[in-house]
């Protein structure tokens, strides 16, 4: 299965917005509502910051935010911080019953 | 709180098979979800390997070429990841962590803090 594809990099100053998109296909992200995204910081693990395409587990700031439009979903993240600096990697389920990761995208923090 | 550990040799020799175990505490594998087992290689992207429910029932990367099989032993509250005939492609570290979506869509909300597999001679 090939991987989702993610901007290698994004970058945006404190208090603005930016937008990581991720591009499948019709059997996963474009067929089903089963996106997430992660955060990782250096050394660490992921943490999954949206579930169900735009679902914010208990605890991750509503600074963060998902949506889908056809085979592609979006995180945005609005009111930039400089801990938001990260790796960010999306998800999706597929019709093989699998999941698949995007490649992972770099946020610089300015 | 829910802790996941990941075990096993940090070295492999090329040709072998990679032998992992992920250990469960504060919440019991039987009572439900899903289990996976994630690896990242140095300096790259996540790589899901496979996903297993209490059950026994398991969901694989098709990449892995069938070099991957997931077990889960609910007695000890552990799963486990083999990887047969590795190479240096293997190297990574190798997360588990738990998969609350339904079915497993890849929502891992804990996960362990990852091990280091070097496959060299």
């Amino acid at each position: 299965q090939s991987a989702l594809t993610q901007p290698a990099s994004v970058s945006g100053s404190p208090g603005q917005s930016i937008t990581i998109s991720c591009t499948g296909t019709s059997s996963d992200v474009g067929g089903y509502n089963y996106v997430s995204w992660y955060q990782q910081h250096p050394g660490k693990a992921p943490k999954l910051i949206i579930y169900d395409v735009s679902n914010r587990p208990s605890g991750v700031s509503n600074r963060f935010s998902g949506s889908k439009s056809g085979n592609t979903a979006s995180l945005t993240i609005s009111g930039l911080q400089a801990e938001d600096e990260a790796d960010y990697y999306c998800t999706s389920y597929t019709s093989s019953s699998s999941v698949v990761f995007g490649g992972g995208t770099k946020l610089t923090v300015l | 709180q829910v802790q996941l550990q990941e075990s096993g040799p940090g070295l492999v020799k090329p040709s072998e098979t990679l032998s992992l175990t992920c250990t469960v505490s504060g919440y019991s594998i039987s009572s439900g979800y899903y289990w996976g087992w994630i690896r990242q290689p140095p300096g790259k992207g996540l790589e899901w390997i496979g996903t297993i429910y209490h059950s026994g029932s398991t969901y694989s990367n098709p990449s892995l070429k069938s070099r991957g099989t997931i077990s889960v032993d609910t007695s000890k509250n552990q799963f486990s990841l083999k990887v047969t005939s590795v190479t240096a492609a293997d190297t990574a570290v190798y997360y588990c962590a738990r998969d609350v979506g339904i079915p497993a869509t890849g929502y891992f909300d804990y996960w362990g803090q990852g091990t280091l597999v070097t496959v060299s001679s």
